[in-house]
């Protein structure tokens, strides 16, 4: 479900490295992932999603695994930059609720040069 | 090409004052539409969203209102403004296709600042 009151959580990564980013789910109907990243003052923007019958998929310099045993969700950012610099949120669609996608709380990249 | 539009900007409004944000979509038919607001550093509140014209579904019970007067309009009101209204209000439409939800396309945001 939301998460909306939480303080986001902060990853700091230097410039060049890999950039892991978690989210974990609850609901074990949910069937459609969706990862946004946020720059500041801006509107959210889909990144990469994934379906829940696959456990991995890639896009350009990142991919999106899947662990529906744990219900665990991951963003993995190859390479990363300063442009990468945002908050990144991870989305959920409940099979049966399809009106609505849930937000995780976010979390907060930081790109040391 | 499906774009969002949402004004104004940035908003400062005095305690007790009415609100209109207004969020229309071009280049789609029949978008479910959706309201979010964003405190400072937080999470992704979903406030109203709507399936059809005339039609909304409310969140959060609150001090907000939603209307949705055509299929491409959205706008989100309040008769009276609350200092607890400040936030980053997001608009957002989705398409679906054959009973998937493709996901959400959000506008720039309206940073109100109520004081």
């Amino acid at each position: 479900g939301e998460s909306v009151g939480l303080h986001l959580p902060t990853l700091s990564v230097q410039e060049g490295d890999n950039s892991i980013i978690n989210c974990a789910y609850s609901n074990s109907a949910s069937d459609y992932f969706i990862w946004y990243k946020q720059e500041s003052g801006k509107g959210p923007q889909f990144i990469i999603d994934i379906r829940s019958n696959m456990d991995k998929r890639q896009g350009q310099r990142v991919t999106v695994l899947l662990n529906k045993t744990v219900k665990h969700l991951s963003l993995q950012i190859a390479a990363t930059q300063p442009g990468d610099s945002a908050v990144y949120f991870c989305a959920e669609n409940i099979y049966g609720d399809f009106n609505k996608f849930y937000f995780g709380s976010g979390t907060k990249l930081n790109v040391k040069p | 090409s499906q774009t969002i539009h949402q004004w104004p900007a940035t908003l400062v409004q005095p305690v007790g004052s009415p609100l209109s944000l207004e969020c229309t979509v071009e280049g789609t038919s029949n978008p479910n539409l959706y309201w979010y607001r964003q405190a400072a550093g937080r999470g992704l509140q979903l406030l109203f969203y709507s399936v059809g014209i005339g039609q909304i579904s409310s969140e959060v019970p609150q001090n907000l209102s939603a209307s949705r007067p055509q299929d491409r309009q959205f706008i989100l009101s309040s008769k009276k403004l609350l200092l607890s209204d400040s936030g980053f209000y997001l608009c957002a439409w989705s398409v679906w296709g054959t009973g998937f939800n493709y996901g959400y396309t959000f506008g720039s945001g309206t940073r109100l600042t109520v004081v």
